[in-house]
């Protein structure tokens, strides 16, 4: 297994730019979260879903979008990107359940937006 | 709501000695406990966890950690730090509703261990 996936690894854009964070995993989880990571800030969650077609808001939800059509893949989309969205993008699957709830992070996208 | 409140944002320790890195919650439900460790320029990955039961917790490495539910707190700790721990340490909790896909961090605990 591949885990948790995440591309591009680092991104540079222009403030009023788009783009999408790709996110992929291969264990069949339910859950999958996206997180931002400042420093100082530790983890804030931006948007969750629980699956494929549900999603909902975290606790910094502005500037972004996501979607679930699949099971494996959970893009965060960026409509126009500010400075204040530069930061560390991590993604997070977990299976669910009492004894499963483990969270199994990607290796993170670093953004900056100039 | 739920918090974290991690109380020391840099420990500085030597190789060898024991370490302990505190974490304080609040929650007006029950709650799951987590820490993380982060290892530079790396995602994050469970190092141990509380759901219920014994109230002290062995995860990877040698850390432990304990559960105190009238301190409200889920204190890590390791007797000998090896360099290799230098890391950043996360404290995390869910509530124990179900929605423990949301969980909510604290700042982290810089653990720099100097030879």
């Amino acid at each position: 297994n591949a885990g948790v996936t995440q591309t591009p690894k680092f991104q540079v854009l222009k403030t009023g730019q788009s783009m999408t964070l790709q996110c992929a995993q291969d264990m069949n989880h339910e859950y999958m979260s996206w997180y931002r990571q400042d420093p100082g800030m530790g983890l804030r969650l931006i948007h969750y879903s629980v699956g494929a077609g549900i999603t909902d808001q975290g606790e910094v939800p502005n500037g972004y979008n996501v979607s679930r059509s699949t099971t494996e893949d959970f893009p965060l989309r960026l409509l126009s990107a500010a400075p204040s969205q530069t930061s560390v993008y991590f993604c997070a699957s977990s299976p669910g359940g009492v004894d499963t709830d483990t969270q199994y992070f990607g290796p993170g996208t670093r953004l900056t937006v100039l | 709501a739920q918090s974290v409140t991690q109380l020391d944002s840099q420990v500085p320790v030597f190789e060898e000695a024991p370490v302990e890195l505190r974490c304080n919650y609040s929650s007006s439900v029950s709650v799951y406990l987590f820490w993380y460790v982060q290892y530079p320029n790396q995602g994050l990955q469970l190092l141990l966890k509380y759901l219920s039961g014994s109230t002290l917790v062995k995860g990877i490495n040698g850390f432990e950690a304990e559960f105190n539910k009238s301190q409200t707190s889920f204190h890590l700790r390791k007797p000998s730090v090896h360099i290799s721990d230098t890391a950043e340490y996360f404290c995390a909790v869910s509530d124990h509703g179900g929605s423990n896909y949301k969980l909510t961090f604290g700042k982290g605990t810089l653990l720099t261990v100097n030879p």
